[in-house]
């Protein structure tokens, strides 16, 4: 099955950009997904990418694709305090059964 | 609703106990999931319905959990006989056929003493 792997940890200062990394096994898979979960909540969707794509940006957000290399990043531009969480890659095979796979979180901290 | 609902959102039972852990997933959403997060870990796959087919149990981890999905809509886990290492969060989700992203709940937190 897919097997896919995160960093546990990242700590970075107030106002620097954030860089959480990503590798996968499936060369087939179709939806790339990051997650962010905050103490004691679910996880929330925070952007996604299809496999035909190389990057995808929304507003703080850029989502990088290399399909060679099967890797996914997530950069946070100017993190805030708030964006100290954990985040979760997530990937989709294609084939129709769409059960995501996850990393284990790589979990950000954020100090001023 | 709204969102993914999920109850309780904590239990405690004792160990050789049942558990059934609710969730109401998003209206009109034809896909459920059901993922289990332990302490450090990430995000166990346990079971995942799909609109009227069968279910696809494949990460079920022993022969005492099971889920059913009454309606196409609201879905029960049930935990028999709990054992100390069930204690973790049992996450729902919900998405549409193709998965633009699933909306999870805020889980249950599941603690065997």
């Amino acid at each position: 099955g897919e097997d896919v792997e995160q960093s546990l940890f990242l700590s970075v200062r107030e106002g620097d950009s954030s860089v959480i990394n990503c590798t996968y096994t499936d060369s087939s898979s179709t939806y790339l997904y990051w997650y962010k979960q905050e103490p004691g909540a679910g996880l929330q969707l925070l952007t996604y990418i299809f496999s035909n794509m190389d990057m995808k940006q929304d507003q703080r957000l850029t989502v990088l694709l290399n399909k060679k290399d099967k890797h996914l990043s997530l950069r946070i531009a100017d993190t805030q305090t708030g964006d100290s969480a954990i985040y979760f890659c997530a990937i989709c095979p294609s084939g129709g059964s769409y059960i995501p796979t996850f990393g284990r979180g790589t979990s950000l901290i954020v100090h001023p | 609703g709204a969102g993914v609902s999920q109850s309780p959102s904590n239990k405690v039972t004792e160990k050789g106990k049942d558990v059934e852990l609710r969730c109401d997933p998003i209206s009109g959403h034809t896909a459920l999931y059901w993922y289990r997060q332990s302490l450090g870990q990430g995000l166990e796959f346990l079971i995942y319905f799909q609109g009227n087919s069968a279910p696809d149990k494949s990460g079920l981890p022993s022969d005492r959990f099971s889920a059913e999905r009454t309606g196409g809509s609201v879905s029960t886990l049930t935990i028999q006989r709990t054992q100390q290492e069930d204690s973790a969060v049992y996450l729902c989700a919900s998405s549409s056929r193709v998965p633009l992203g699933y909306t999870f709940g805020s889980g249950t937190r599941l603690t065997v003493v």
